[in-house]
């Protein structure tokens, strides 16, 4: 069955270095996302990107943020300068469509700690 | 401001018995519920949805029931399996003003426990 991968599965960076998040999506899905989950809250939109471009951020989503899609495969998030609040779990996410019914699927994530 | 609330962070059943999750909404424009289910180290897979404009949806051992009134759907789980142990989110969907495309929002999880 199709999945979303996740690379790395762990990140650890020192306070205001740059990470890259990496993301394949499922192949034929139009819509990518990126969530977060701070450890013991709930998962959180950061971003939809569509047709090479964000469709919708959120207000966690700020200029130290950014994605690309770099090759038609790959869906990176990027963090310009780390933060200590930063640390938490980052889930990509595709699909297929834009409708109601929408099931996102979701890759394992990645665990990002700020040191 | 639309939020979705699990209330309970865990529960635990015994194998056999009826699991019953919760979830609360507080914006009546949701279009859809989703249920999640979460096995550490492994991303959220979906597991059953239901429309706003139902009251029910089963497939096999999960049932879905949402009361409009009351802004209150719950997930059924019966029999329960051990290998149903895992964090179960509630999420709802709405179209996005700002771009017009469908977004998520999920409630805080709640970890199942299904004692053998």
């Amino acid at each position: 069955e199709p999945e979303v991968t996740q690379t790395p599965s762990h990140q650890v960076t020192q306070m205001g270095q740059e990470v890259i998040l990496r993301c394949v999506p499922i192949s034929n899905h139009l819509y990518f996302y990126w969530y977060r989950q701070i450890l013991g809250q709930k998962v959180e939109f950061l971003v939809s990107f569509y047709n090479n471009e964000i469709s919708e951020k959120s207000e966690i989503f700020d200029d130290q943020f950014s994605v690309e899609r770099p090759d038609g495969s790959n869906f990176t998030l990027k963090i310009r300068s780390t933060k200590l609040e930063d640390s938490a779990m980052y889930f990509c996410a595709s699909s297929e469509l834009d409708i109601a019914k929408n099931i996102q699927y979701f890759g394992a994530g990645t665990r990002l700690s700020v040191l | 401001d639309q939020q979705v609330k699990q209330n309970s962070p865990s529960l635990s059943v015994q194998e056999g018995r009826i699991s019953i999750l919760n979830c609360d909404y507080t914006n009546s424009m949701f279009d859809y519920f989703l249920w999640y289910k979460k096995y550490p180290a492994e991303g959220p897979t979906f597991l059953i949805s239901i429309s706003s404009i139902k009251d029910k949806n089963e497939d096999g051992r999960f049932t879905v029931f949402l009361n409009k009134s009351a802004k209150h759907l719950s997930l059924h789980i019966v029999p329960s399996q051990p290998g149903d142990s895992a964090v179960y989110f509630c999420a709802a969907t709405f179209r996005s003003s700002t771009s017009g495309t469908y977004k998520y929002i999920f409630g805080t999880g709640t970890r199942l426990k299904v004692l053998a």
